[in-house]
């Protein structure tokens, strides 16, 4: 079975603080990708990652970097947090070929920012 | 503009009862159609993916069908752990790359 994995369940950080969500898969998936989820938005695209080193702007990068040192690792970094950056964080992962790319998701991070 | 659009938004129904959810897409070059369950304050889990029109794909009491406008994620005689919101999600291929467009879903409980 596909497995991914996130590094935090719950998160509450303080303005202006950095932080790190770390996203592993063990598929040996080349996709990595981000998507925060609000009520009533859906899930938005924030960064998505293609291979090592590679890095693509989603829908909502503003406020948002990201890292890809390893192909199983997927971190995303809020440099300075905003309480508008409350949210559940969704990473999936997914092949990369020319056909159907099915996406297997993490189970979350419910980030909430004071 | 490609978009995804599933309804209801919620459906509330009796045990046993059985219905269908709709997703409706407009995107050029679909390449597939897939369907996720998503718990309160869990990740989606994949449940399906749909290739072509006319195409069905089952599980347990889910079964899911293709047209070239629409899904349906059909429930029969759904059980209480059945509820859940239900994504749908469609691939598209613009030129050189392809895209995930997720829809809002629809939240489904099933009353004992």
């Amino acid at each position: 079975d596909v497995k991914v994995t996130q590094s935090s369940r719950y998160l509450v950080k303080r303005t202006g603080e950095k932080v790190f969500l770390e996203c592993v898969q063990d598929m040996d998936h080349e996709n990595m990708f981000w998507y925060r989820q609000d009520p009533g938005l859906g899930l938005r695209l924030i960064y998505f990652s293609y291979d090592v080193k590679m890095k693509e702007k989603g829908d909502i990068p503003e406020g948002y970097s990201v890292s890809r040192e390893k192909k199983e690792r997927f971190s995303l970094i809020l440099e300075s947090a905003s309480t508008n950056q409350t949210s559940m964080y969704l990473c999936a992962s997914s092949f990369r070929t020319s056909g159907v790319n099915e996406q297997f998701f993490g189970p979350g991070t419910r980030l909430t920012v004071l | 503009e490609d978009q995804v659009t599933q309804s209801p938004e919620a459906l509330r129904l009796q045990e046993g009862e059985s219905s269908s959810l709709n997703c409706s897409y407009t995107v050029s070059g679909l390449r597939g159609l897939f369907w996720y369950r998503q718990d309160p304050g869990k990740g989606p889990e994949f449940l399906f993916t749909l290739y072509s029109a006319g195409e069905e794909k089952e599980k347990e009491r889910l079964k899911a069908t293709l047209t070239k406008k629409e899904s349906f994620l059909h429930i029969t005689a759904p059980k209480p752990e059945d509820s859940a919101t239900y994504l749908c999600a469609v691939q598209a291929w613009y030129s050189s790359a392809s895209k995930i467009i997720f829809g809002s879903g629809t939240r489904l409980s099933i009353r004992p």
